[in-house]
């Protein structure tokens, strides 16, 4: 069974405070590995794709790695608006698409 | 623009009702999938479809039933059977394949029981 576990599930930085955030799966044959932003009350936005191991990936402040059993989500010199949950999620073969997510880690940036 | 709508965005429930949740996609997707959300916790599969007339149930169908009959539309109801549906949920789409594409989600229904 696929199983994806994010930790810290809550995340506290000051504006300009670097992090990271983890993303531990297991997975039988993995196709993909997503990370979305989540606001209150909204559906998750789609930030990246991860495809392999060693492949990463970035947008203005977040950066996304990829090894064979986790996945980071680099946050350099947050601003409050970068505050949200962050969810990650991993395809495998076979499942026609089906996803499986973590429960995702709330970050909030405090100016 | 192309998007997914959800309809409505707040529903309430009487206790033995059912209600039925909309989800329209402009984006020519194959794959349509329903998800559940509770408070703090992430997102569990109900239902899914990867082609007109067909579907598949996900991990925590019981209580809730769907239907495909255009590419475009996969409704979702929350039957009477559902003993705890408040929740947020979520209809996502995706082109159609075996693993690797990315999946777009609505803004979300918010369903309480009242």
């Amino acid at each position: 069974e696929d199983q994806v576990t994010q930790s810290p599930e809550a995340l506290r930085l000051q504006e300009g405070e670097s992090s990271s955030l983890n993303c531990s799966y297991t997975v039988s044959g993995l196709r993909g590995l997503f990370w979305y932003r989540q606001d209150p009350g909204k559906g998750p936005e789609f930030l990246f794709t991860l495809y392999s191991a060693g492949e990463e990936k970035e947008k203005e402040r977040l950066k996304a790695t990829l090894t064979k059993k986790e996945s980071f989500l680099h946050i350099t010199a947050p601003k409050p608006e970068d505050s949200a949950t962050y969810l990650c999620a991993v395809q495998a073969g076979g499942n026609a698409g089906k996803s499986t997510f973590g429960d995702g880690t709330t970050l909030t940036v405090k100016p | 623009d192309g998007g997914i709508t959800q309809s409505p965005k707040y529903l309430f429930r009487k206790e033995g009702q059912n209600v039925t949740l909309s989800c329209e996609q402009n984006l020519n997707h194959d794959a349509m999938y329903w998800y559940r959300q509770d408070p703090g916790q992430g997102l569990r599969l109900i239902y899914y479809s990867q082609i007109v007339n067909d579907f598949q149930k996900g991990d925590i169908a019981e209580g809730y039933s769907v239907s495909r009959e255009k590419k475009e539309s996969f409704p979702l109801t929350v039957t009477s059977a559902q003993k705890n549906p408040t929740a947020f949920y979520l209809c996502a789409s995706s082109p159609r394949d075996f693993g690797g594409n990315t999946i777009y989600f609505g803004e979300g229904s918010w369903l309480t029981v009242v």
